[in-house]
Order: C-alpha cells, then sequence, then structure tokens
C-alpha cells in the first residue's frame, strides 16, 4: 500500500513570496489533515478535510493561508505571501477511520 | 494554552533496558491517545494507541499506560533497542477527531 505522498520536500523562498505543497493521500482515506510543526514543538493542526469539505480550519491564519481538496483526494495548501514565522515543516496527514493517522514525510519550508 | 504536555526533552536509556516516556493532558474530555515515533526527515509514524476505556494496552515490546484520574499516560518500551532512537509524540483525540499533539521527547538508546 502506497503511502502519503508530499511535493515538494523542501523549498526555500523569500518572504513575502508565495508557496504551494501538494499531498497525495493513501487511497480510500476520506479524512486529510495539514499540519504545521516548528522546530522543538508537536504538529499543530491547521486543517483537516472530511472528503471535500472543510470539518475543521480554527488554526489556519486565513490571511494568508489557503487549502482545497478538489475532488476529495489531492489536496494542496498555500501561502500568500510567506513570512519568516512560516519557516516549518508542513505535514499532511490522512486516516480511513477516527483513528491512527498516517503521515508524509513533510515539506520543510525556510523563509528568507 | 498547552493542553498535551511533554515535559521531558529527551532521554537517554542503555539498550536492553526499560525506556518510559511520558505525558500529561489537561482535557478531561480526550477519549483516545496515540503515540508517534518519528526519525530525521520522515514523517510521524504510528506507534501504539489506547481508549479512554482502557487503562493499558499492550503491542510486542510496547506498553502504553493511562491513568485517566491524574490525566497521565506512559509509553514503555523494553527492552530498548538503538533502532528505538527517534522522537516520540504522544496526541490526544478531542472533538470532531481533532488531534493534540505534545511536543515531543527525544530518546537516545545508548549501545
Amino acid at each position: 500500500e502506497a503511502g502519503v505522498a508530499q511535493s515538494p520536500r523542501y523549498k526555500i523562498i523569500e518572504k513575502r513570496q508565495s508557496v504551494a505543497f501538494w499531498c497525495n493521500p493513501i487511497s480510500g482515506h476520506a479524512t486529510l489533515y495539514w499540519y504545521q510543526q516548528i522546530l522543538g514543538q508537536g504538529p499543530k493542526l491547521l486543517i483537516q478535510f472530511q472528503n471535500n469539505g472543510v470539518v475543521d480550519d480554527s488554526q489556519l491564519p486565513k490571511d494568508r493561508f489557503s487549502a482545497e481538496r478538489l475532488k476529495g483526494v489531492d489536496s494542496t495548501l498555500k501561502i500568500q505571501p510567506a513570512k519568516l514565522e512560516d519557516s516549518a515543516v508542513y505535514l499532511c496527514a490522512s486516516s480511513l477511520s477516527s483513528n491512527e493517522q498516517y503521515f508524509g514525510p513533510g515539506t520543510r519550508l525556510t523563509v528568507t | 494554552d498547552q493542553q498535551v504536555k511533554q515535559n521531558s526533552p529527551s532521554l537517554s536509556v542503555q539498550e536492553g533496558r526499560i525506556s518510559i516516556l511520558n505525558c500529561d493532558y489537561t482535557n478531561s474530555m480526550f477519549d483516545y491517545f496515540l503515540w508517534y515515533k518519528k526519525y530525521p526527515a520522515e514523517g510521524p509514524t504510528f506507534l501504539i494507541s489506547i481508549s479512554s476505556i482502557k487503562d493499558k494496552n499492550e503491542d510486542g515490546r510496547f506498553t502504553v499506560f493511562l491513568n485517566k484520574s491524574a490525566k497521565h499516560l506512559s509509553l514503555h518500551i523494553v527492552p530498548s533497542q538503538p533502532g528505538d532512537s527517534a522522537v516520540y509524540f504522544c496526541a490526544a483525540r478531542g472533538g470532531t477527531y481533532k488531534y493534540i499533539f505534545g511536543t515531543g521527547t527525544r530518546l537516545k538508546v545508548l549501545a
């Protein structure tokens, strides 16, 4: 069974630029999560999708972050414009049930 | 407000001995708890979980204990192996199946 795929793995941008991350969940997993993990901290949920509907986006900075999950499969997370404090690893996870989540390898974003 | 806390940022243990990783939480409504292991440059990998209706769950060398009255859970690894060296996160599930993670404990198993 293929795991959660994410791209790119690494990205370096300057502040005020925009960036987009892509996630392909495990086939058949209805729930998809985007997390932000800042160095030294645990993953923090940004947004949770159930199929292509948003379940929770309470911690998504909506003035600069957006996410979509078209057709209930792949998802993209966008930051526009980026700030220095957005430097982090962005993790995508998917789950079949409400229990265990399966994480992708993450995208390490550096904003200079 | 850190609802899930891992107060030990790091832990070193000799190979073959027991590793005990601790996690405290503040929200009594959490109903499911999980432990994840994370190697560098990889995403977290699910390790073991426990429902709030249980106080122990075991899977091979890994056992998770839950003390609801103390709002405390722990992960025991016996015997510890060098390959267990990683960062361990505990996570708790709240409403709408939202997961809240601790800050992690870096375990180093010394050969």
